[in-house]
């Protein structure tokens, strides 16, 4: 079974770098679309950004701030987001999507990030 | 680019009984919509892509329907299991966006 793993630090300063990795195993990267999902406490959904076919394409809300790279030696997708705030504060997902037209069909349980001081 | 509005909010249904949840676009979508459902603690599962086809594994109960601006999520014969949190979801162009959330309640 594919799985989807997201690691990194559980707590980020403001205005420093929030840099999380999603681990696949079942799978190499170079079958699917990767996206970055987040949901800040009490709200729904956010859409960070996709990386497919060695192209990206970010929230245009984020993407000033936004780094999604694959490293697919490692079967790893990487999110970097910059000069973070109390904002940014969220459970950061990876899901794998198969196509253009498909839903995200595996996603990671999330890792909660917390940006304080 | 494209909202997505769910309604209701919150919605109590009875076990064994159908619950609608309902999701509407901005604009036209054609049939790129997804239906994901939510629990706490636990990854965020695909139910519906294309408007209308089940995902790998996901229980014939989940139907979806719909296409152009409204799309429907039905849950019938409800289970215990059933109950949490559901996002729709559109991929039609980027930015993707999501629902602000149905959540479905024991009645």
């Amino acid at each position: 079974q594919a799985l989807r793993q997201e690691s990194g630090p559980r707590l980020v300063k403001p205005s420093e770098t929030l840099s999380l990795t999603c681990s696949v195993s079942g799978g190499s990267t170079s079958r699917y679309y990767w996206n970055w999902i987040r949901q800040s406490p009490g709200k729904g959904l956010e859409w960070i950004g996709i990386y497919y076919s060695g192209s990206t394409n970010y929230n245009p809300s984020l993407k000033s701030r936004i780094t999604i790279s694959v490293d697919s030696s490692k079967n790893q997708i990487s999110l970097n987001l910059r000069s973070v705030t109390a904002a940014d504060t969220a459970i950061y997902y990876c899901a794998s999507q198969r196509g253009y037209a498909y839903g995200f069909d595996s996603w990671g349980q999330g890792t909660l990030v917390t940006v304080s001081s | 680019e494209t909202l997505m509005t769910q309604s209701p909010a919150t919605l109590s249904v009875s076990p064994g009984e159908r619950a609608t949840l309902s999701c509407r676009a901005s604009e036209s979508i054609d049939n790129n919509v997804a239906w994901y459902q939510l629990k706490p603690g636990q990854a965020p599962r695909l139910l519906i892509y294309g408007a209308s086809t089940r995902a790998t594994g996901i229980s014939a109960r989940f139907s979806g329907s719909g296409s152009g601006t409204e799309f429907t999520l039905t849950i019938s014969s409800l289970q215990s299991e059933d109950f949490a949190v559901y996002y729709c979801q559109h991929y039609n162009t980027w930015p993707y966006t999501f629902g602000q959330g149905t959540s479905l309640e024991i009645k």
